[in-house]
């Protein structure tokens, strides 16, 4: 079924410290997995994307990993900082009733303290 | 330069009677989707248009309906609020189905 796993849901770290925020997803058809960043009281944004043609991709003090043959893919934030604070979703591309769709996770909620 | 653009931002109207919220894109793209959510939980998707193809997700009540006269518009109608529907509202954009989707600011409706 359509079903998109993350964790934690919730995730506290010390600023300078790394945060690690993992998804699992169930359609081995699925090949393309955004991150989106949503602060408080405003629209969900994309943060990072990455395609089932490439393992792995980098922007700055942002990382996504995926592998494909475990469904998983996980987001890595570097350095952080009390800006970091925020709600992450994961989502990745699966196919709805005749049609491709994204699916989004349940969400982790990261607290950078400084 | 917005490029989701959703109107109100806020919305009060009172248990069961009808309200309409807008979106509107200058993206150009070809999908449009309507997306509820609650308390920083997931955004919940409700349906979507491709084009003039409107495709409704199996859970999504009666009570919820939409229309998309041009490219460029959609709209939410909730034919009879209740309680339980006081939410966030989402509008996004995509060019592709399953492409990276662009969100709107959201409408926050509150039901008295």
């Amino acid at each position: 079924g359509e079903n998109v796993e993350q964790h934690p849901s919730t995730l506290s770290v010390q600023e300078g410290d790394s945060a690690v925020i993992k998804c699992t997803y169930s359609d081995s058809a699925s090949n393309y997995f955004p991150w989106y960043k949503q602060e408080l009281g405003k629209r969900p944004q994309l943060i990072i994307d990455i395609r089932s043609n490439v393992g792995e991709k980098k922007d700055q003090r942002i990382a996504v990993t995926l592998n494909k043959t475990a469904k998983h893919f996980s987001l890595h934030i570097t350095e952080t900082q009390p800006e970091d604070s925020a709600v992450y979703f994961c989502a990745a591309s699966m196919k709805g009733t005749g049609f491709q769709k994204l699916v989004f996770g349940t969400g982790t909620r990261l607290l950078v303290s400084p | 330069d917005a490029m989701v653009i959703q109107n109100p931002r806020y919305q009060v109207t009172q248990f069961g009677k009808p309200v309409t919220l807008s979106c509107s894109q200058t993206l150009n793209h070809n999908v449009m989707y309507w997306y509820q959510q609650k308390s920083s939980q997931a955004p919940k998707l409700l349906f979507h248009y491709y084009d003039k193809d409107f495709n409704n997700e199996a859970d999504t009540p009666d009570n919820f309906q939409s229309r998309r006269p041009n490219t460029s518009f959609c709209f939410l109608d909730i034919r009879s609020p209740g309680l339980g529907d006081a939410a966030m509202y989402l509008c996004a954009t995509s060019r592709a189905r399953a492409d990276t989707q662009y969100f709107g600011p959201g409408t926050r409706l509150t039901v008295l």
